[in-house]
């Protein structure tokens, strides 16, 4: 069983739209949580994290954690096309072990 | 302020040879990560320094070596190149290890393998 696990996408959402991607982990003793975006041939970019169960809220992304369902997600507001982009969702024990991504598309 | 820098940008080197890959962190930043990503894959981890000292590493073979330096840049070195080794290589920077500590990826060094 993989570590992080992502829904494989890719994910097609109209603008405005909001766009919503799930990850699961394995390990229950994980406490942080993050959420990178990578764009084509970039390096990922911290988008949030998250260390306790409930929502966190940042602009247009929510986080969301429930570790008794060892689940974490990510929401996408009123999306852009500037929001297209693979999203990595990573556990942090020291070290960050991520997921395949998901792909998301925007369609204006 | 300056982000994570990493050099080369691109690299490109035959089946056998070695390559060695730097990093340069965010000022104030203690901690260095290496990771490598493969098309279609996740960053894997494969090292970690604090303080130039090694803290973790990852599942890749004795071929992959690296070190920090007293102003916390750092090397990553790979001997004996196989074509799968070609990838994203990319550092990350962190003020301190430890799991509740953001990292913050440099624009990562992209390595090919003939």
């Amino acid at each position: 069983q993989k570590e992080v696990e992502q829904n494989s996408g890719p994910l097609s959402v109209p603008e405005g739209a909001i766009a919503s991607l799930n990850c699961t982990y394995s390990d229950r003793g994980s406490q942080s949580f993050f959420w990178y975006r990578q764009y084509s041939g970039k390096s990922p970019e911290l988008i949030m994290f998250i260390y306790s169960n409930g929502d966190k809220e940042d602009g247009r992304f929510t986080a969301q954690l429930n570790k008794a369902s060892q689940y974490v997600s990510l929401l996408i507001r009123d999306s852009q096309p500037s929001d297209s982009a693979t999203y990595l969702c990573a556990v942090n024990d020291y070290k960050l072990s991520f997921g395949a991504g998901t792909t998301v598309t925007v369609r204006a | 302020d300056a982000g994570v820098t990493q050099s080369p940008t691109h690299l490109i080197k035959t089946r056998g040879q070695q390559v060695t890959l730097r990093c340069s962190p965010i000022s104030g930043h203690k901690s260095v990560s290496w990771y490598q990503q493969v098309l279609g894959q996740g960053p894997q981890f494969i090292f970690q320094y604090y303080e130039k000292e090694e803290r973790g590493r990852g599942n890749f073979p004795d071929r992959f070596s690296a070190r920090q330096f007293p102003n916390y840049s750092s090397e990553l070195n790979v001997n004996a190149l196989l074509l799968g080794d070609s990838a994203l290589y990319l550092c990350a920077s962190s003020l301190s290890s430890g799991g509740a500590v953001e990292q913050f990826f440099g624009p990562g060094t992209r390595l090919t393998v003939l």
